[in-house]
């Protein structure tokens, strides 16, 4: 079972469309989340950190769901400049080691 | 802001080729990362750094090695390139605390 997963996808999206992903770890005693964003042949970048409380960047909403070991991401409002691959991330604390999902590929269409 | 460098975008090299891959970053920090993406299998680490002549290995640390002598650089090196090698190389570097890694362009490297 791999450490951390998501749906490869891809989602394919309207316009305006309000889009989630979901991504589960199996390391109960993980300590910092993040989402990044890969462009097509591009580095990865960082999106956001996920807190446990939830937190919200824009059209961009964060949760974490440590009783079920789950991130979400929701992107409300798709614009075509969403479409890219996100990773899920998780600091499983042992330095400052990140350990990266497969990622979810979503295409928003005009 | 923070600039990750790698020293080729694309590679094309020869099975038992030596090849070296370089990666600057210019923010001074202390820990640094080699990966490899492949589709469908994300994100491995094959070695990180934490210090300048220290490593540790990663995932996938079979058929590499690595090299940093000084704290801004740290080097790829595929002893004998074999074609299972091919593959996206992607340098890090990352800021502790937020630990936001700091990507390179990548190099994306073809073994024939």
């Amino acid at each position: 079972r791999k450490e951390v997963e998501q749906d490869p996808g891809p989602f394919n999206v309207p316009e305006g469309a309000t889009v989630a992903f979901n991504c589960t770890y199996s390391n109960s005693a993980s300590q910092s989340f993040f989402w990044y964003r890969q462009d097509c042949r591009k580095e990865p970048k960082l999106l956001m950190s996920v807190y446990s409380s939830g937190n919200e960047d824009g059209r961009f909403t964060a949760q974490l769901n440590r009783a079920s070991q789950y991130i979400s991401l929701l992107i409300r409002d798709s614009k075509l400049s969403d479409s890219a691959t996100y990773l899920c991330v998780v600091n499983y604390n042992a330095g400052n080691m990140l350990t990266f999902g497969g990622g979810t590929r979503l295409m928003v269409k005009p | 802001d923070v600039k990750v460098t790698q020293s080729s975008r694309y590679l094309v090299k020869r099975t038992g080729e030596k090849v070296f891959l370089e990666c600057v970053q210019d923010m001074d920090h202390e820990n640094m990362f080699w990966y490899r993406q492949d589709p469908g299998l994300g994100l491995r680490l094959i070695y990180f750094s934490y210090d300048v002549k220290m490593k540790e290995k990663g995932d996938i640390p079979e058929g590499y090695s690595v090299s940093r002598e000084k704290k801004e650089r740290f080097s790829l090196i595929l002893e004998s390139a074999s074609t299972n090698q091919t593959s996206m190389y992607l340098c890090a570097s990352i800021n502790p605390g937020p630990y936001e890694q700091y990507f390179g362009p990548g190099t994306r490297l073809t073994v024939t």
